[in-house]
């Protein structure tokens, strides 16, 4: 069965950079994207970025835009998100979802456990 | 970007009646191969979101059949045909054919 399994808690201070992993199974993982989405405490979600393992190609949202990198190691079936220079406002939970691997339409059927990135100082 | 508005923001429901949840998006979720994709997710407290439906009206494998969606153009409806205990949580709709990708505000369900 397809299982997305993400990385664990994190606590940085302002400034600093954060990486989280995202470990696919049960599906070829060249076949899918993935979009990445956060939740602040007590709020909605938000989309960040997407990438596709299949060719590389990388869409961020604009509020994270220059301090995102997202990739991909087919090897061993993983999918990264780094943000940098982290402020209050990353503090959130960040989830992978599974996605189509080109940008076309598409929507998330998977979803990671999420991963709780707090940042304080 | 394209805005998801959900309403109500607030559903309080009683156990076996049925509850409707309402999204619009401002542009319509059409892709050019003739399907819509508009997706609804439940969250749980303390849990991931789960796809319940996508492009409309499909629902997911494991989903119970007292959930389903429908809608057309920019105007969409999830619908709980008998809610249950388990219902309970936040409902959001998602809008997948433009960058960014966007979701509504969300529903909060509760049991009256």
């Amino acid at each position: 069965q397809v299982q997305l399994v993400q990385s664990g808690a994190e606590v940085k201070r302002p400034g600093a950079s954060v990486k989280v992993s995202c470990k696919a199974s049960g599906y070829p993982f060249s076949n899918f994207g993935f979009s990445w989405v956060r939740q602040a405490p007590g709020q909605g979600l938000e989309w960040v970025g997407w990438i596709s393992p299949y060719n590389g190609n990388t869409k961020y949202a604009r509020n994270v835009q220059g301090r995102v990198t997202m990739t991909t190691d087919t090897s061993t079936s993983t999918a990264y998100m780094e943000l940098r220079s982290l402020r209050s406002d990353d503090t959130a939970v960040y989830y992978c979802g599974r996605e189509p691997r080109v940008a076309a339409a598409g929507t998330l059927d998977y979803w990671g456990q999420g991963t709780l990135v707090t940042v304080s100082s | 970007d394209v805005v998801m508005t959900q309403s109500p923001l607030y559903l309080p429901v009683t156990p076996g009646q049925p509850a409707s949840i309402f999204c619009r998006s401002s542009q319509s979720p059409v892709f050019s191969d003739g399907n819509t994709y508009l997706s609804w997710f439940h969250q749980r407290p303390g849990q991931s979101p789960r796809r319940l439906i996508y492009k409309v009206s499909n629902r997911d494998s494991g989903v119970p059949d007292r959930f389903s969606g429908s809608g057309s153009g920019t105007d969409f409806t999830l619908k709980i045909s008998r809610v249950e205990a388990e219902d309970v949580g936040f409902y959001y709709c998602m809008q997948g054919i433009y960058w960014p990708r966007t979701f509504g505000q969300g529903t909060k369900v509760e049991i009256k």
